[in-house]
């Protein structure tokens, strides 16, 4: 079995302040990893993924990742945050065995960025 | 933009009724997936189609409901005598098989029970 840890569920943050949201995952197996947006009441929106190669991912608005097989971490970064990042964010993974690839979901972290 | 479109968008229903969603994958993904959502929780993972055939449900999709995707395209989610504990937030994603691991998801029906 796999699972997904966001500890934190809140993230406060002063815009152009930089940001670090936290994932840690578990499983047996060898997983692909990512990120998600949600915007209020919409669907989820692919950040940004790991699949193989390069540790350190990046998405095309500034967010990045770097996945840690050691610490089984892939926490989700930006240098320097806008008030249109505000939005919940999910940490989500899939066994890497070429089947079905149903998402594990974390329960997500809050990006709140204020003035 | 030919996304994942789900319809309805929101729908409030008495307890006890019964309800279907619809959802319409991206047109060559062959993958389709349904999710339900609570609040302030992560999207949990109901069931799964490859083309016509639901290949895994999980153990949260009870007996009141049942998902069918009769010609591979589309897809009906429907609960039977609902709950107010049914209520949540229920997504749709499609995939390509050529992209195992990157699925699409659509903006989600949001179903009330009262």
């Amino acid at each position: 079995a796999q699972s997904v840890t966001q500890l934190d569920s809140q993230v406060p943050v002063f815009e152009e302040a930089p940001v670090e949201l936290r994932c840690n995952y578990s499983s047996s197996v060898s997983v692909y990893l990512f990120w998600y947006v949600q915007y209020p009441n919409q669907g989820l929106q692919l950040l940004l993924k790991y699949l193989s190669g390069s540790t350190l991912v990046e998405s095309i608005n500034g967010f990045e990742a770097e996945f840690n097989k050691s610490q089984t971490s892939f926490h989700l970064r930006k240098p320097s945050v806008h008030i249109s990042d505000t939005a919940e964010y999910f940490c989500a993974l899939t066994p890497n065995t070429g089947t079905a690839s149903k998402l594990t979901f974390g329960t997500g972290t809050r990006l709140q960025v204020t003035l | 933009d030919t996304g994942v479109s789900q319809d309805p968008r929101h729908k409030i229903t008495k307890r006890g009724q019964n309800v279907t969603f619809r959802c319409d994958p991206i047109s060559e993904h062959n993958r389709l997936y349904w999710y339900r959502q609570t609040l302030g929780q992560g999207p949990e993972f109901l069931t799964y189609f490859q083309n016509e055939a639901q290949l895994e449900k999980s153990r949260l999709l009870s007996d009141r409901f049942s998902a069918e995707r009769p010609k591979g395209s589309f897809s009906t989610l429907e609960i039977q005598r609902t709950e107010q504990g049914d209520s949540a937030m229920y997504l749709c994603a499609s995939s390509d098989p050529d992209r195992v691991a990157e699925a699409f998801f659509g903006q989600g029906t949001r179903l009330t029970v009262v």
